[in-house]
């Protein structure tokens, strides 16, 4: 049951594109196609954003996109908001368990 | 409007016991794999248990196997989280989210909080 990997920051300015990458082995997110991303803002709740790689539930914006790679999965938001500075965690299903990355703060500079 | 509400945190002393629920409402209660999450303060999200729709499956992460338990009422629409023997590193806020692997709405969680 160890973490998924994630870089603990990340950074772009108003309109750029920024990639948050979250590794994992063979045994969860090389296994299967069952990876989430959740977005957290401070003293919140958090938001899923992309479940099954790179489907969006009704309501998240189209800037929000991810894929998967072999044992690495990404979440790419474009077109960069003010609004989209949080904390990003990735998950995924391991067998019995479930995982999360370390998690990425996102600054909006 | 899918909603689910925590409640049932607070302060206890190493050693103790806290039973944590959750109620759901909007959606199908008992049609939904649910889920505990926790996060302790300053730290990251972890997975904590789930439990498929009609309590005969459950599963937890390592570290909780054999003193917290996940159950559920779906004539009540009712998640718990029964917490026996806690420890100072259990100390988190606990979020019930619905779904069993993608976590599709949270709530807004409940504070324990293991301290002598």
């Amino acid at each position: 049951q160890s973490a998924l990997t994630q870089p603990p920051s990340a950074s772009g300015s108003p309109g750029q594109s920024v990639t948050i990458s979250c590794t994992g082995t063979s045994s969860d997110v090389g296994g299967y196609n069952y990876v989430s991303w959740y977005q957290q803002h401070p003293g919140k709740a958090p938001k899923l954003m992309i479940y099954e790689v790179y489907k969006r539930p009704s309501g998240v914006p189209d800037r929000f996109s991810g894929s998967k790679s072999g044992n690495t999965a990404s979440l790419t938001v474009s077109g960069l908001q003010a609004e989209d500075e949080a904390d990003y965690y990735c998950s995924s299903y391991a067998g019995s368990d479930r995982v999360f990355g370390g998690g990425t703060k996102l600054t909006v500079l | 409007e899918v909603q689910v509400v925590e409640s049932g945190g607070g302060l206890v002393q190493p050693g103790g016991s806290l039973r944590l629920s959750c109620a759901a409402s909007g959606f199908t209660f008992s049609s939904n794999w649910m889920s505990w999450v926790r996060q302790a303060p300053g730290k990251g999200l972890e997975w904590v248990a789930n439990i498929n729709q009609d309590g005969s499956e459950k599963y937890y992460v390592d570290s909780v196997k054999g003193r917290f338990t996940i159950s559920r009422d779906n004539a009540k629409n009712s998640l718990y989280l029964q917490m026996n023997s806690l420890r100072v590193e259990d100390t988190a806020v606990y979020y019930c989210a619905t779904g069993g692997t993608t976590f599709s709405h949270w709530g807004q969680g409940t504070l324990v909080t293991v301290s002598s």
